[in-house]
C-alpha cells in the first residue's frame, strides 16, 4: 500500500517568488511519483513525472521536480510564479508493477495563491 | 487529438436514486480509470477497466460499479444514492504501453446528492 503526504494545505506566495510545494511518501513497492495541477472546475493536469534516471525532472510551465528516494520526497519548485499558477496541486504515485496496478493515489493537495 | 470527456457536467439526484455518469477515452486509449473527489476525503481510486475487464478496484461499497464497452467508452453507475455520493467524479484514459503512463483526465461530472 502507498500514501502521500502533502504538509502544506496552502501556500500563498508573492507574484515572481519562487515556491516549494512538499510531497513526501510511503509505499512498500517501488513507485512512479506525479504531480498534477487543478484548476477551478477542471480536470487534473500532468505537470510532471518521474519514472526513473535522473532526480531532477522537469515539467510544463517550467515547474520542476527533484525525487530523493533517501527522504522519499519528490518536491515540486518553480523559481518565479505567475499569477496564473493560482490552482491546487496535487502529489500522485503509482505502483511500479503497472499492469493492472496503475491507480493512482494522491495526497490532500495543495493550494497555491500567488498574491500580486 | 481530442481529450477525455465526460457526461453529462452536472447532475443533481436525491437520495435513493441511481446514476449513470459517461467517459470517452482519448482516442487508441484502452485503459479507462475512475476518481471520487470530495473535501473531506481528497481524490480516491473506484476502478479500473482495460479491454472491457475491470483490472483494479477502490475501496468502495457495491452500489459502485462500472463497465467498459469495445469502444473503450466507459460508464460507472452508483445505485441507491447516499448525501455523501456528492463529489466530483473524475475519468482518466491512458494507453497503457508501457508501465508509468501518463493518467489524462477529464473535466469531470459534479454530482449533487439532495
Amino acid at each position: 500500500a502507498q500514501s502521500v503526504t502533502q504538509l502544506d494545505s496552502q501556500v500563498p506566495v508573492f507574484e515572481e517568488a519562487p515556491v516549494e510545494l512538499r510531497c513526501n511518501y510511503s509505499s512498500s513497492v517501488s513507485v512512479y511519483l506525479f504531480w498534477y495541477v487543478q484548476y477551478p472546475n477542471q480536470g487534473l493536469q500532468l505537470l510532471l513525472k518521474y519514472l526513473s534516471g535522473s532526480t531532477l525532472v522537469k515539467g510544463i510551465n517550467g515547474f520542476e521536480a527533484e525525487f530523493n528516494k533517501s527522504q522519499t520526497s519528490f518536491h515540486l519548485r518553480k523559481p518565479s510564479v505567475h499569477i496564473s499558477d493560482t490552482a491546487e496541486y496535487f502529489c500522485a504515485v503509482s505502483d511500479q508493477r503497472g499492469f493492472g496496478n496503475e491507480k493512482l493515489t494522491f495526497g490532500t493537495g495543495t493550494r497555491l495563491t500567488i498574491i500580486p | 487529438k481530442a481529450g477525455v470527456t465526460q457526461t453529462p457536467r452536472y447532475l443533481i439526484k436525491t437520495r435513493g436514486q441511481q446514476v449513470t455518469l459517461s467517459c470517452s477515452p482519448i482516442s487508441g486509449h484502452r485503459s479507462v480509470s475512475w476518481y471520487q473527489q470530495t473535501p473531506g476525503q481528497g481524490l480516491q481510486f473506484l476502478f479500473e477497466y482495460f479491454s472491457e475487464t475491470q483490472r483494479n478496484k477502490g475501496n468502495f461499497p457495491g452500489r459502485f460499479s462500472g463497465r467498459q464497452f469495445s469502444n473503450s467508452r466507459s460508464e460507472m453507475n452508483v445505485s441507491t444514492l447516499e448525501l455523501g455520493d456528492s463529489a466530483l467524479y473524475l475519468c482518466a484514459s491512458s494507453l497503457v504501453v508501457n508501465t508509468g503512463e501518463t493518467q489524462y483526465f477529464g473535466p469531470g461530472t459534479r454530482l449533487l446528492v439532495l
